[in-house]
């Protein structure tokens, strides 16, 4: 099983500022088969990217992703307020697993 | 659009089998594949299993010997059924479409399609107590 770990576990950041996510691998995930998921409170996931940078149709662009092999990274240029949520990452090059989510939290 | 929507009871007895059906709405069910997600309260997202278009499944290790998973094409609708099931079994279960693409991976009893997950369901609480 691939484990994924997300790092920090809570952003305290203030809107317009700059969130830098991270989501590290136990193990190489093949042809950068990494997703992102938005959590706002008592809603499902959404779809945020796949293939590791490329962005989910109806995504604003100021959500974009990057890495490949065991390192991956979700950046959210200029936090808007309904960007304030719990962020997990899913790799599907194996058994799927996700990380255990990044709460980015006001500041 | 496609919409899905959870449906089951809120409540199972521990060591019985929880059961759940999501229904597809806004598109066909036949030609797609589809999954099933839980998340326990305040934690995070654990993949429970995927039925895919030919009718086959894929199972979580961890969950294999308690998970079936099926599909009623007619009434379009697919169905989670966990069987033994325990407190530790108390998630928001929530059902998803597994969106094509060219990802598969093989393990000791097969090779599996697999991909990301797009739309969810809005999801439903399971409570397991007596």
């Amino acid at each position: 099983e691939i484990v994924l770990t997300q790092s920090p576990g809570t952003l305290s950041l203030s809107p317009g500022e700059r969130a830098t996510l991270s989501c590290r691998a136990s193990q190489t995930i093949s042809s950068s088969y990494l997703a992102w998921y938005q959590q706002r409170p008592g809603q499902s996931p959404r779809l945020l990217i796949y293939g590791a940078s490329s962005r989910a149709s109806g995504i604003p662009d100021r959500f974009s992703g990057s890495g490949s092999g065991t390192d991956f990274t979700l950046t959210i240029s200029r936090l808007e307020p309904e960007d304030f949520a719990v962020y997990y990452c899913q790799q599907y090059g194996s058994s799927p697993t996700f990380g255990q989510g990044t709460k980015v939290e006001i500041k | 659009q496609v919409q899905l929507q959870e449906s089951g009871p809120g409540l199972v007895k521990p060591s019985e089998t929880l059961s759940l059906i999501c229904t597809v709405s806004g598109d066909s069910i036949t030609g797609y594949h589809w999954s099933w997600i839980r998340q326990p309260p305040g934690k995070g997202l654990e993949w429970i299993g995927n039925i895919y278009s030919n009718g086959n499944t894929n199972y979580n290790p961890s969950l294999k010997s308690r998970v079936t998973i099926s599909v009623d094409t007619s009434k379009k609708q697919f169905s989670l059924k966990l069987s033994s099931v325990t407190a530790a079994d108390t998630a928001v279960y929530y059902c998803a479409r597994v969106v094509p693409s060219r990802a598969y991976y093989c393990s000791g009893d097969g090779c599996y399609s697999s991909s990301w997950f797009d739309p969810w369901g809005q999801g439903i609480l399971v409570t397991v107590s007596s």
